[in-house]
């Protein structure tokens, strides 16, 4: 099974500025990692797939990259609205397809 | 629009059964995989089942095999979970998903039902 680890568990930042969000997996996936993004109460929504692809509808300010088994998850500068919990998801090598833990993003 | 509406989700005790549905609809749901994906309160997102468009392929996580069935009627949009044998950790919001066409991931959600294993 591949794990997937993302860091850190919380990030507090301050809307305007940058966040990095980074999501690690145990093996090679390729480029075959997605991001959701989920708020409470709702259900988890595409954000990128291919490791670095944006999904329909996605604003510009998401951003997706990978090295090797390193992948990160860049929001440009922070609206309200992105203030949610992020999950790395694998689908290279499965079953069983693999979430990572998720990542918080707190408001400072 | 895509639309995946779940239901029958609700408190049963350990040991019990529950099916779940997903009524889809806003695409052609005979020709999509379609997964169901689980949320323990307070957890993260955990793969549980996947179904091939035709239904001829199922696949499954650990935690659930030989204990959920997951199938679907193409002539009715729908996709369901009979789920046995329940335990306690099985408690969680149930999602469905539906699969992109060419890959693994989730383009798609249903707002999920909550299913409650408890005496």
């Amino acid at each position: 099974e591949i794990v997937m680890t993302q860091s850190p568990a919380t990030l507090s930042v301050s809307p305007g500025e940058r966040a990095t969000l980074s999501c690690r997996a145990s093996q090679s996936v390729s480029s075959n990692l997605a991001w959701y993004q989920q708020k409470p109460g709702q259900a988890p929504r595409l954000l990128i797939y291919g490791a670095s692809t944006r999904a329909t509808g996605i604003p510009a300010r998401f951003s997706g990259s990978a090295s090797g088994t390193e992948f990160t998850l860049t929001i440009s500068s922070l609206q309200s609205e992105d203030f949610a919990v992020y999950y790395c998801q694998q689908y290279n090598n499965w079953p069983p397809l693999t979430f990572g833990g998720g990542t918080k993003v707190e408001i400072k | 629009e895509v639309q995946l509406v779940e239901s029958g989700g609700g408190l049963v005790q350990p040991g019990g059964s529950l099916r779940l549905s997903c009524a889809a609809s806003g695409f052609s749901f005979s020709s999509y995989a379609m997964s169901w994906v689980r949320q323990a309160p307070g957890k993260g997102l955990e793969w549980v089942s996947l179904i091939s468009a035709s239904g001829g392929t199922t696949k499954y996580a650990d935690s659930v095999k030989g204990r959920f069935t997951i199938s679907r009627d193409n002539s009715k949009n729908t996709l369901y979970l009979q789920m046995n044998s329940l335990r306690a950790e099985d408690t969680a919001i149930y999602y469905c998903a539906k699969v992109h066409s060419s890959s693994w991931y989730f383009p798609y959600w249903g707002q999920g039902t909550l299913v409650t294993v408890s005496s």
